[in-house]
């Protein structure tokens, strides 16, 4: 246990349907990143918190993606009208310290299955 | 092109072996993790380093900025080490984002 949460683990949904996933970070942590992983796949950056501030964007996270950190401690990654191409796992992390003295800690991650 | 490479992608070997798994990249960057990966999603970061060496238990990585290449080392390898190795690179110019290679497979045999 890393001590980063993410709920639910598993999330079957049909597609066009709504979804939001849940991180919690170590609670000290000021930085929450999300990623998304696919089969046989490195995870991919998808946007990152700075405590409530999200800094960062990926050109992979569409309109249909939003997220929110809003008092800089818990995460929502909310995906509208899902397609099956969103199928995956998405994982969370968190990290405190700068440079070298930066950790990163996953949470176990949320998989999505787009019907 | 990745920018970021691992080789090998599936590793096999008999318990007790010295183990190397190869991280090669093309793009600037201020940093490199080595993360472990088990069965079920669960992602653990076992060194960030961006000069040099880093040693923890079983566990060796070295980089060479010259030659954007980092090698990530496990001695007298146990069953227990099977998961999948990633590394990643936190890229020069962009604050927080990592790039990620697509991992390697490590398998030891008891």
């Amino acid at each position: 246990d890393t001590g980063v949460s993410q709920d639910p683990r598993h999330k079957i949904t049909k597609r066009g349907q709504n979804v939001t996933f849940r991180c919690d970070p170590i609670s000290e942590h000021n930085r929450l990143y999300w990623y998304r992983q696919t089969l046989g796949q490195g995870p991919e950056f998808l946007t990152y918190f700075q405590n409530e501030a999200q800094l960062e964007k990926s050109r992979l996270l569409s309109d249909r993606f939003s997220a929110e950190r809003p008092k800089g401690s818990f995460s929502t990654l909310e995906i509208q009208r899902t397609e099956q191409g969103d199928s995956a796992m998405y994982l969370c992390a968190s990290s405190l310290g700068w440079g070298e003295l930066e950790k990163l800690f996953f949470g176990s991650g949320t998989q999505l299955s787009v019907l | 092109k990745n920018e970021v490479e691992q080789s090998p992608q599936n590793l096999t070997a008999q318990e007790g072996e010295f183990i190397t798994i190869n991280c090669s990249y093309s793009v600037g960057i201020s940093a490199l993790h080595w993360l472990q990966q088990h069965p079920g999603g669960g992602i653990v970061s076992l060194f960030m380093l961006s000069s040099g060496k880093k040693k923890h238990g079983r566990l060796i990585a070295t980089i060479n900025i010259q030659e954007k290449h980092s090698s990530l080392h496990i001695t007298a390898s146990h069953p227990r080490d099977s998961a999948v190795y990633i590394c990643a690179a936190t890229t020069s110019g962009s604050a927080r984002q990592l790039t990620f290679g697509s991992g390697t497979q490590l398998t030891v045999l008891p």
